[in-house]
């Protein structure tokens, strides 16, 4: 399954699919892209990071790609699995004398077992 | 065992009462930040502490003060609250300043202003 950021807020996938959520940033000048998740009732959790250099990097069957031409950035999550299910959202930073991150719209990802 | 710990969990307030939330790290870390999330889940960065010093200060109404006694803790003050001011709050802590990929962050307070 795929979302189209923030025209499907909602991503619905089969326990075992891959899940592909995007993020469309703003500020071409950002140094490095966060994605966390976001389960309910809890705060905000590290999944992985990106430098602008790169435009893929791997995790634990996850895998963030970066588009610097389109400015986009997609989290890829392999098989995916029930403790999955949260909101997840990009952030993208912008390093110097002035830190500034600044995040994107979540979408909620719903796994169905 | 808590990293980074919130009180209250929950606040319901009147329009016009000025309220306070607390923040508290146990993990040594110099820098602190408070986050702001609305009702669609968008998350807004506040403030941020190092050091007891504040580095970052985006565009906040001067109604929300934040106060660090020390660096394992980050008080956030909201005076004359208005309805606008609910959503959940979230504190968060870092070892350096900036370092949004090693942050932890404390599990929110839902504040409701009626």
């Amino acid at each position: 399954g795929e979302s189209v950021g923030l025209h499907l807020p909602t991503l619905s996938v089969q326990e075992g699919d891959n899940s592909i959520i995007n993020c469309a940033y703003s500020n071409s000048a950002s140094d490095y892209f966060i994605w966390y998740k976001q389960e309910s009732g809890k705060g905000p959790q590290f999944i992985i990071d990106i430098r602008s250099n790169m435009d893929k990097r791997q995790g634990q069957r996850v895998t963030v790609l970066l588009n610097k031409t389109v400015k986009h950035l997609s989290l890829q999550i392999a098989a995916t699995q029930p403790g999955d299910s949260a909101v997840y959202f990009c952030a993208e930073i912008l390093s110097g004398g002035y830190q500034k991150v600044t995040f994107g719209t979540g979408t909620k990802l719903q796994v169905i077992p | 065992d808590t990293a980074v710990s919130q009180t209250p969990k929950y606040l319901v307030t009147q329009m016009g009462n000025d309220k306070s939330i607390k923040c508290e790290q146990n993990l040594g870390h110099d820098t602190m930040y408070w986050y702001k999330q609305d009702s669609k889940k968008f998350l807004k960065i506040m403030f941020s502490y190092n050091n007891k010093e504040l580095i970052i200060n985006e565009t906040v109404p001067n109604r929300f003060s934040p106060k660090s006694p020390d660096k394992a803790h980050l008080n956030l003050h909201i005076n004359s609250l208005e309805l606008g001011d609910s959503a959940v709050y979230f504190c968060a802590s870092s070892q350096g300043a900036g370092r949004f990929s090693e942050q932890y962050f404390g599990p929110g307070t839902r504040l409701t202003v009626t």
